[in-house]
């Protein structure tokens, strides 16, 4: 079993500076990697996969890197609407999420 | 458009059991496999189980094997979650998701979720 953990738990960002948040998994799972947002109330969205693939209508400040265990989420120009949960998860075996990151703005 | 309903939370006392549904639209039911994940409140996501495009190969978190059923009905568009002997730490939103277009278990597609609360 992977085990997803993600750090910080919690990020606090001025609007227009960069979030980087971090994903580690226990074992490799090469570029099998996604990313999704989750705002209260509503259904994760998925942001990127593959590691650093947008998926379909993502913003262009939104952007992924890694491969093997370690990765890395980039919002870039933050702005209000980026408050949100997010979450990691590998899905080179059965799927597993991180614990998530919380974004908060400044 | 791809639209996923899922129906069927309820609050059930520990021990009992429930049934979950999801119908899905705008997709070609038959040729995907089908998730169901779930969270609990105020915390993140664990994926339940999943169902092959056939409906033959099944797989489960070791947190409900031999508790939880998945099934489809490829007529209905639907899959079922099949619960029981249900326990306090079941509580959560469940959703459903199909795989996505290449076969990999990644979501883009997500339904509102149904609530399941096992409560005394």
């Amino acid at each position: 079993e992977v085990v997803m953990t993600q750090s910080p738990a919690t990020l606090s960002v001025s609007p227009g500076e960069t979030a980087t948040l971090s994903c580690r998994a226990s074992q490799s799972v090469n570029v099998a990697l996604a990313w999704y947002q989750q705002k209260p109330g509503q259904a994760p969205r998925l942001l990127i996969y593959g590691a650093s693939t947008r998926a379909t209508g993502i913003p262009a400040r939104f952007s992924g890197s890694g491969s093997g265990t370690e990765f890395t989420l980039t919002i870039s120009s933050l702005q209000p609407e980026d408050s949100a949960v997010y979450y990691c998860q590998e899905y080179k075996n059965w799927p597993a999420f991180g614990q998530g990151t919380k974004v908060e703005i400044k | 458009q791809v639209h996923l309903v899922e129906s069927g939370g309820d609050v059930v006392q520990p021990g009992g059991s429930l049934r979950l549904s999801c119908a899905a639209s705008g997709i070609a039911f038959s040729s995907f496999a089908m998730h169901w994940v779930r969270q609990a409140p105020g915390k993140g996501l664990e994926w339940v189980a999943v169902i092959a495009s056939d409906g033959v190969f099944k797989s489960y978190a070791d947190s409900v094997k031999g508790r939880f059923t998945i099934s489809r009905d490829v007529s209905e568009s639907t899959i079922y979650l099949q619960m029981s002997s249900l326990r306090t730490d079941d509580t959560a939103v469940y959703y459903c998701g199909p795989e996505d277009k290449s076969g990999s278990s990644l979501f883009e597609y997500w339904g509102q979720g149904t609530l399941v609360t096992v409560s005394s």
